[in-house]
């Protein structure tokens, strides 16, 4: 399967407990893309990364949110100390190139829950 | 600041009914408007729009674009209970993909 992964597809983490995500993007795909769903609500966009670099994370809450995307292996997108309010599916996307963005393809998410 | 705002959020219709989506947009450095229909995983692409007035058709989907109304239309004629979904409608401007939260669309067989 050649598409966008996302693991695990469902996470449970108890309140302080640190959440990791992993988004392996598409073959060939060097853009990767994080989106937070919550209940009710569309996407919202979080962070932008390239290969070893984050062009654009002003989507990301300021404390207990990272991303990287090193060279080698997947993205991570990490939630230290969770709270019941990060509870959401966490979608990854990726495209070919920043002119290609419009045509994102996005993999399965992963729903966090937190306790 | 931006936003996308689709309407109706919710529509249930009868299976072979004809239903329009709604979204409205306000956003600096437009590119583009997106439609994307999410069933219980990954939003699947449907349509991109660039100009105004031209209708892009996918079988029983079809999708225009008003840039001077900063609005676009989704219709779906003939519809069928597979096409329950959340449609989400999106722009892209030069940095990112702004999304509105989505028409929940609930069709009765």
């Amino acid at each position: 399967n050649a598409g966008v992964m996302q693991n695990p597809r469902h996470l449970v983490r108890r309140r302080g407990q640190e959440a990791r995500l992993r988004c392996s993007p598409m073959k060939g795909h060097s853009h990767v893309y994080w989106y937070r769903q919550l209940p009710e609500e569309g996407l919202k966009f979080m962070v932008y990364l390239q290969k070893e670099n984050i062009i654009d994370e002003s989507g990301m809450p300021k404390e207990r949110f990272s991303a990287e995307f090193p060279k080698e292996g997947p993205s991570i997108l990490r939630i230290q100390q969770v709270v019941r309010g990060d509870s959401a599916a966490y979608f990854c996307a990726s495209s070919h190139d920043i002119k290609a963005r419009e045509t994102q393809y996005f993999g399965p998410g992963t729903r966090l829950l937190v306790l | 600041e931006d936003k996308v705002v689709q309407s109706p959020l919710s529509l249930v219709v009868h299976e072979g009914d004809t239903v329009t989506l709604n979204c409205s947009y306000e956003v600096t450095n437009f590119r583009s408007l997106l439609w994307y229909k999410q069933e219980k995983k990954a939003p699947t692409f449907l349509f991109m729009l660039t100009s105004s007035g031209i209708e892009k058709k996918s079988g029983r989907l079809s999708s225009i674009l008003d840039k001077k109304e900063l609005s676009s239309i989704l219709n779906i004629t003939a519809t069928q209970t597979g096409d329950s979904a959340i449609y989400l409608c999106a722009v892209s401007r030069d940095d990112k993909i702004i999304f509105g939260k989505g028409t929940r669309l609930h069709i009765l067989p």
